[in-house]
């Protein structure tokens, strides 16, 4: 059972280059997140999708794209990268569960991006 | 909107001392409150969390958390730390049944042999 998976787990990207990366997730869970987390400021959402062909934005949107056409998949877009997007990003999923795992995040080992 | 503070980025306590890290929450409805921890290198994993049953709450590894609403406080503690518990702690709220997890910033623990 694989769990989340992320690929790749190292980018470097010249300014304006665009890439995607790429989360997949075995568990069925309906909720999908995209974090990035840079040094002294924890997490910050980016988007999430609250199950297929619904996606929404986070505390820090810009500059990313997603979309989400199956259960299993939620590929996290930048169009045209820039040095402020140089950070370690995580994938995150949450199933509709109740009591002990209501709300449990699970996470993906993270994608580590460098943008010069 | 709901938000987190955690107080200290950095925590340094000699092996067998008392951990405490601490954490405090803003929300307009009743919270989810959870600690994760991040080892090198790696993807955040959960410790414990509050949903409103018991104020006290157990996780792994010895660690455990008291809810205090008077003070919107869900602060760490471990009565006695091991060098195995170094990492980054993560204070997170989310809304009962909701999607949106937010997250503190962070706060590295240093355990001194």
């Amino acid at each position: 059972n694989a769990g989340v998976t992320q690929t790749p787990k190292f980018q470097v990207l010249k300014t304006g280059q665009s890439m995607t990366l790429q989360c997949a997730q075995d568990m069925n869970h309906e909720y999908m997140s995209w974090y990035r987390q840079d040094p002294g400021m924890g997490l910050r959402l980016i988007h999430y999708s609250v199950g297929a062909g619904i996606t929404d934005q986070g505390e820090v949107p810009n500059g990313y794209n997603v979309s989400r056409s199956t259960t299993e998949d939620f590929p996290l877009r930048l169009l045209s990268a820039a040095p402020s997007q140089t950070s370690v990003y995580f994938c995150a999923t949450q199933g509709r569960g109740q009591g002990t795992g209501a709300n449990v995040l699970t996470f993906g080992a993270g994608s580590r991006l460098t943008v010069l | 909107a709901q938000s987190v503070t955690q107080l200290g980025s950095h925590v340094s306590v000699s092996e067998g001392a008392l951990v405490l890290l601490r954490c405090n929450y803003s929300s307009s409805v009743p919270p989810y409150l959870f600690w994760y921890v991040q080892y090198p290198n790696q993807g955040l994993q959960l410790l414990l969390k509050y949903t409103s049953a018991a104020t006290l709450v157990k996780g792994i590894n010895g660690f455990e958390a008291e809810f205090k609403k008077s003070e919107t406080s869900f602060h760490l503690t471990k009565p006695s730390a091991h060098m195995s518990d170094a990492a980054e702690y993560f204070c997170a709220v989310s809304e009962a049944g909701g999607f949106k997890t937010i997250f503190g910033a962070g706060t590295r623990l240093f355990v001194k042999a």
